[in-house]
């Protein structure tokens, strides 16, 4: 089975601080993906990663940036958090371009 | 207009009913299709790919139709389980990584 973890399942984060949400597949996969998801609108992509060291902008890349230096683990860090990335992060990872995404459990993100 | 649309719901249906999904995409660069399932305050995740020759799962069928551009999922003998968001999903052949979530579709099925 694919696993695909994530550092927490909760964070409380209070505004201005760095916060760093962790992401580990355990299947090889080439890609790797940063989601937020809110009531209504959606999955947006934030930025994803088709191979180590690369990455590219999703959507809505704005007030985020990503690290990965391992196949495995790709970071998503919030520089300065604000109220409105409060939400729920999902990462996901895939073995390549045409196949199907797996999905971690999700952080739920509030900042204060 | 939204590359990936479908009708958010919600689908009120009693358990054992047959409903049916549909979803169509705009991207004529689209390659592979899915359908994916997310419970409330979970992660979505796989329910079955689609293919051009139509595929089954069990209770679950899905079509594709490239022509129209169009998904298609069939629940039979609906479950008070299948109670979830439906999402309709594509990957795009645009340099391989793009991949289109639709915003899904909501059922209820009731005892």
């Amino acid at each position: 089975d694919v696993k695909v973890t994530q550092s927490s399942r909760y964070l409380v984060k209070r505004t201005g601080e760095k916060v760093f949400l962790e992401c580990v597949q355990d299947m090889d996969h080439e890609n790797m993906f940063w989601y937020r998801q809110d009531p209504g609108l959606g999955l947006r992509l934030i930025y994803f990663s088709y191979d180590v060291k690369m990455k590219e902008k999703g959507d809505i890349p704005e007030g985020y940036s990503v690290s990965r230096e391992k196949k495995e683990r790709f970071s998503l860090i919030l520089e300065s958090a604000s109220t409105n990335q409060t939400s729920m992060y999902l990462c996901a990872s895939r073995p390549g371009p045409q196949e199907t995404q797996y999905f971690g459990p999700g952080t739920r993100l509030l900042v204060l | 207009r939204k590359e990936v649309e479908q009708d958010p719901g919600p689908f009120n249906v009693p358990e054992g009913a047959t409903v049916a999904f549909n979803c169509t995409y705009s991207n004529s660069a689209s390659q592979s299709f899915f359908w994916y399932r997310q419970d409330c305050r979970k992660e979505p995740k796989l329910l079955m790919s689609v293919y051009s020759s139509g595929n089954e799962d069990g209770r679950f069928t899905a079509q594709l139709n490239r022509a129209s551009q169009y998904i298609s999922l069939l629940i039979r003998d609906s479950k008070l389980s299948d109670s979830a968001t439906y999402l309709c999903v594509v990957n795009l052949n645009t340099g391989g990584f793009k991949t289109i979530f639709g915003a899904g579709t909501r059922l209820f099925v009731k005892a």
